[in-house]
């Protein structure tokens, strides 16, 4: 299966505690994009990756949340100090530069939950 | 400021088919109808996308109005495999096409 992958699947942390997630894109694909989904919302935009420059980050990521994508291959994004309410579906998106802007391929999501 | 509507929930009969409205009245000359679909506990998948004319692919057809103020997605036979939190996406953020996302549709296929 070449599609985005994202480790870990599920996380448990402690309030307090620091968390790192990894996302691998689809190979080619060169736009990244990281998304957070609360139970029963839709997906919510947090920032977003050309290549390894980060063009854009949403009022969302706080100053707790800091994201890379070295080289322009896979992608982390790390909580530092973790809260209950970054308990959350933590989506990975990634999609090909000059294809359809908007057609992005979507990974199975890391599941946040801090205790 | 949502610039979609959709309604939150809607049954189907397996081997039916499926027709997802969306109202999007306020849509830009330019902006173009999404349609995603998420399946519990997975990521969403994109499924179609259309400017004025309708489209279709091996998924799915989408109908989008003369005025363009609202569309269907159209599921031609569903399975219980089609049973989905469906969006659709008129607004996309930023300059580089993230997507913003509405609650949508949760749709439940039965047998």
């Amino acid at each position: 299966d070449t599609g985005v992958s994202q480790d870990p699947r599920h996380k448990i942390t402690k309030r307090g505690q620091n968390v790192t997630f990894r996302c691998d894109p689809i190979s080619e694909h060169n736009r990244l994009y990281w998304y957070r989904q609360t139970l029963g919302q839709g997906p919510e935009f947090l920032t977003y990756f050309q290549n390894e420059a980060q063009l854009e980050k949403s009022r969302l990521l706080s100053d707790r949340f800091s994201a890379e994508r070295p080289k322009g291959s896979f992608s982390t994004l790390e909580i530092q100090r973790t809260e209950q309410g970054d308990s959350a579906m933590y989506l990975c998106a990634s999609s090909l530069d000059g294809g359809p802007l908007y057609e992005q391929y979507f990974g199975p999501g890391t599941r946040l939950t801090v205790t | 400021d949502a610039k979609t509507t959709q309604p939150p929930s809607m049954d189907c009969a397996e081997g039916r088919a499926a027709n997802l409205p969306c109202n999007h009245s306020t849509i830009s000359g330019n902006e173009y109808v999404y349609w995603y679909r998420q399946i519990h506990s997975q990521g969403p998948q994109y499924i179609i996308h259309g400017l004025k004319n309708n489209e279709t692919n091996e998924m799915a057809s989408l109908i989008i109005t003369e005025d363009r103020k609202s569309s269907t997605l159209i599921l031609p036979h569903a399975t219980l495999r089609d049973t989905a939190v469906y969006y659709c996406i008129v607004r996309v953020g930023g300059s580089q096409g993230n997507l913003i996302f509405g609650k949508g549709t949760k749709l439940s296929v039965k047998p």
